[in-house]
């Protein structure tokens, strides 16, 4: 099984519908971030999660909304999606000061 | 001015070749710096991390970091055409957050 696992790989959903996607780890760290990825930006960091009780903002949090529901698991929300959220989004992990592993994506298609 | 950059490409080079990606930050307090591979469509994997300056080997990599400069480099020897991908630079900063900045990629391809 992989260390980081999103559900779903791929969806596709109307403008305005909320949508949730979903990340668990076996990893045991207590860092995890959400981005999207779009072509010729790169990564994005959505929101931040040092612990349970920690959550932060990143440079694109507008529209979008996280819970840190345990140690292992932090989910993203789109709270009405819009096209321009079309995008690949990753999830990741991370401990102190090691590189973070990165979840296996989901494609997500706003119409 | 981008606190990682890398040029975009395409940078291409013969099968066999050395290929070398090159990558600049801007905030000198960085610590960490770390090199991923990502094929299209897929997830980023982590090939290289470095954390002091000089040159840091693992098998057909090297890793090349030069705080003074601003600079991390990626060396591929002997070059093949499962090279072929992005190659994302990350820096990590001083601050307290330690979070990962990500430059935009540099598309490399491996001509057979």
């Amino acid at each position: 099984d992989a260390d980081v696992t999103q559900t779903p790989r791929n969806r596709i959903t109307k403008t305005g519908k909320r949508i949730m996607l979903e990340c668990s780890q076996t990893k045991g760290h207590d860092r995890m971030y959400w981005y999207r990825q779009d072509p010729g930006l790169g990564l994005r960091l959505i929101y931040y999660s040092f612990d349970v009780k920690d959550i932060n903002k990143g440079e694109i949090s507008d529209g979008y909304s996280v819970s840190r529901q345990a140690q292992a698991k932090f989910s993203l929300s789109l709270e009405s999606a819009i096209p321009n959220q079309t995008a690949l989004y990753f999830c990741a992990t991370s401990e102190g000061g090691t590189g973070y592993t990165f979840g296996s994506g989901t494609r997500l298609t706003v119409v | 001015q981008k606190e990682v950059e890398q040029n975009s490409g395409p940078l291409s080079v013969p099968e066999g070749a050395i290929a070398s990606l090159n990558c600049t930050y801007s905030d000198r307090g960085s610590q960490s710096f770390f090199w991923y591979r990502q094929y299209s469509g897929k997830s980023p994997e982590l090939i290289m991390s470095i954390y002091s300056n000089g040159d840091k080997e693992d098998g057909r990599f090297t890793a090349q970091l030069n705080k003074a400069s601003q600079y991390v480099s990626l060396l591929i020897r002997d070059s093949q055409p499962s090279d072929s991908a992005t190659y994302l630079c990350a820096v990590q900063g001083g601050g307290a957050t330690n979070k990962l900045i990500f430059g935009t990629g540099t598309l490399l391809a491996v001509q057979p």
